[in-house]
């Protein structure tokens, strides 16, 4: 079992849309969830951290953590064209406070 | 928060040669993190710098084949050795803190697209 997992798409959304992105990990015990965006080309960019279960919003993003469930999301409202690009999940692993683990990324594109 | 001069951007090296990748920090940072992202896959953690000891490598990563220097806190160098066409692969170097104001979680150099021929 991968340690974070997630659907690697490609995810089409029209644009003005709500896309919805989804992660698990399987260390129960990771403390620190986060969201990159990765353009084509480029390097990953942090958009987004959560800590504690429930919803956290900044902006047109909204990261849940579901601990009991081992689950993380990431929901961006009206999706723009610009929101198109691969976006990463990364989990703080427990064992080793300071070395974060990617998912294989999920790839998201905006359809005008 | 931290911003990172990583460089060569990109190369195209012979088979059997070796690339030291630079990344300078503009901060001091007690730990660096280098990584490899090979072509349509997400990033796999080769092993962590430490100031003033040896890096710690990652299971599949071993020192002889991507020797790590940390000579100081705001810079360190990956040399991929003895190169093989399977080192294709972009490799980013990491530290903590962030360029979009997220105190948490890690700001990335801009990567070393490498290309083995």
């Amino acid at each position: 079992q991968k340690e974070v997992e997630q659907n690697s798409g490609p995810l089409s959304v029209p644009e003005g849309a709500i896309a919805s992105l989804n992660c698990t990990y399987s260390d129960r015990g990771s403390q620190s969830f986060f969201w990159y965006r990765q353009y084509s080309g480029k390097s990953p960019e942090l958009i987004m951290s959560i800590y504690s279960n429930g919803d956290k919003e900044d902006g047109r993003f909204t990261a849940q953590l579901n601990k009991a469930s081992q689950y993380v999301s990431l929901l961006i409202r009206d999706s723009q064209p610009s929101d198109s690009a691969t976006y990463l999940c990364a989990v703080k692993a427990y064992s080793s406070a300071s070395k974060i683990i990617f998912g294989s990324g999920t790839r998201l594109s905006i359809r005008p | 928060s931290a911003v990172i001069s990583q460089k060569p951007s990109r190369d195209i090296c012979q088979r059997g040669t070796s690339l030291t990748i630079q990344c300078q920090v503009d901060s001091q940072v007690t730990m660096m993190f280098w990584y490899r992202q090979q072509p349509g896959q997400s990033l796999t953690l080769i092993a962590t710098a430490n100031q003033g000891s040896e890096a710690t490598y990652e299971s599949g990563f071993v020192i002889d084949k991507f020797p790590i220097s940390r000579p100081n806190l705001t810079f360190s160098t990956l040399t991929v050795s003895n190169m093989s066409p399977e080192d294709s692969s972009i490799y980013l170097c990491s530290v903590p803190g962030s360029t979009t104001g997220i105190t948490s979680g890690y700001t990335f150099g801009s990567g070393t697209r490498l290309t083995v021929v």
